[in-house]
């Protein structure tokens, strides 16, 4: 089975510039995880979907961060505008539903100079 | 609150010695699972070990074990004879009932040849 697709897979962009993150989960997992991780940090849940609605975006700064999950199929994160803290690595994450067999992407390794 | 805490930052052994990674979580759930990742430099999360609340029977996947004792809420990992390849960043991480992992700091292991 094809495992949990991310790109870009480096990205790096001035400050106040805009940026977009793609996933592709696994077939048929309805649940789609968007964590962020800081360098030296574990990962930390931005954004939770179950299918194309959003079960937890608590710890997702709405200022600039959006999320959306069209189809309940491909997912994709936006930051605008970048500040140099959201410099980490973008997981995607896939399950089948809240059961507790997640898949990890290679994340996006994000650098805003 | 739920919690995982990985008191141990950096880690560094030589080529087959043994190691333990240490991990004390926090949940007031009754019933709860616990998983252990590796994050190679490469940066994906590799899925090591998931355990239910119920079993506290240690277990043996090859030369890993895991340590799994409620009532010290801990539930440690060890090495056996570690190798080079070994060398990587090691995550304990509980869920959330919502799916949410709660990951803690992370341990890196550096095993010299």
């Amino acid at each position: 089975e094809a495992g949990v697709a991310q790109s870009p897979r480096y990205k790096i962009i001035e400050k106040r510039q805009s940026v977009a993150f793609w996933c592709n989960p696994i077939s048929g997992h309805a649940t789609l995880y968007w964590y962020q991780q800081i360098l030296g940090q574990g990962p930390k849940l931005l954004i939770q979907f179950q299918n194309n609605g959003v079960v937890d975006d608590s710890q997702l700064p709405k200022d600039r961060f959006s999320a959306e999950r069209l189809k309940g199929v491909d997912s994709t994160l936006k930051i605008q505008p970048a500040k140099l803290e959201d410099s980490a690595v973008y997981l995607c994450a896939s399950s089948p539903d809240r059961a507790y067999g997640y898949t990890f992407g290679s994340g996006t390794r994000l650098t805003v100079v | 609150a739920q919690k995982v805490t990985q008191a141990q930052t950096e880690i560094s052994v030589v080529e087959k010695e043994d190691v333990t990674l240490d991990c004390v979580y926090e949940t007031r759930d009754t019933t709860y699972y616990l998983f252990w990742y590796k994050q190679p430099p490469s940066g994906e999360l590799v899925f090591l070990i998931r355990r239910n609340s119920f079993d506290e029977q240690n277990e043996i996947s090859g030369r890993y074990s895991w340590n799994f004792q409620k009532s010290t809420s801990s539930f440690n990992f060890t090495i056996t004879a570690s190798q080079v390849v070994d060398s990587a960043v090691y995550f304990c991480a509980l869920p959330r009932n919502t799916g949410k992992l709660i990951f803690g700091q992370g341990t890196t292991l550096q095993v010299k040849p």
